[in-house]
């Protein structure tokens, strides 16, 4: 069973919808991380959190330490927010990135 | 500002030949460096990670080895490459072990 479980596995969403990402874990971890793959490939880090929530622009991230739980929020969505969302976790135990395997994120005009 | 770089970025390799995968980073000394694989349909594998010059850890076994010839500089070999070894190869780099990672466009092999 992975370590990071990410859910839905594939979104598809209408222009200006508010979408949600959930990802939970089963370690403890001393900080999370989400991030965005594009279709060629390369990836960001839009944020690292370790408790409570962060904004950026249009995107929001929670973590709920206790119930090892985060979202990711998109509001008012835009077809450039297509991508896939990946949830990865430092463990207290290991020196890299658990990832969770992504969520495809399509959305339509 | 700190950059990564990594190529090549797509490579078609015939099975049994050897590979090498070169990543570097500017901007900062002493990286974190790690090597990752995304299997289709998977999520993203450490492969290694190296916090200085010479040290590499290895978190699965394989038939790819690693090295850290300069502190910047984060290489990815292997001598025969099989079939499973396709993927997609990303290099990453970070301060510390709980800090922002960042990553390169990652190299598409396809052995073939």
């Amino acid at each position: 069973k992975n370590e990071v479980e990410q859910s839905p596995q594939n979104l598809t969403a209408q222009e200006g919808e508010f979408i949600t990402i959930n990802c939970s874990y089963s370690v403890g971890i001393s900080a999370l991380h989400w991030l965005q793959q594009h279709p060629g490939g390369g990836i960001v880090s839009l944020f690292m959190l370790s408790s409570g929530k962060k904004k950026h622009g249009r995107l929001i991230a929670t973590i709920n330490i206790q119930e090892k739980h985060s979202s990711l929020h998109i509001t008012a969505s835009h077809p450039r927010d297509s991508a896939v969302y990946i949830c990865a976790v430092n463990s207290n135990s290991g020196y890299a990135l658990n990832f969770g395997k992504g969520t495809s994120l399509l959305v339509t005009p | 500002s700190q950059t990564i770089h990594q190529w090549p970025a797509t490579l078609v390799q015939p099975v049994g030949s050897p590979l090498s995968l070169e990543c570097t980073v500017e901007g900062t000394s002493n990286p974190n460096l790690y090597w990752y694989r995304q299997a289709a349909g998977r999520g993203l594998q450490l492969l290694f990670y190296s916090v200085g010059i010479g040290q590499i850890s290895s978190e699965v076994p394989q038939n790819l080895s690693a090295s850290r010839p300069q502190d910047r500089q984060f290489i990815l070999s292997s001598k025969k490459l099989l079939l499973s070894d396709s993927g997609f190869y990303l290099c990453a780099w970070s301060v510390g072990r709980n800090t922002e990672a960042f990553f390169g466009q990652g190299t598409r092999l396809t052995v073939v």
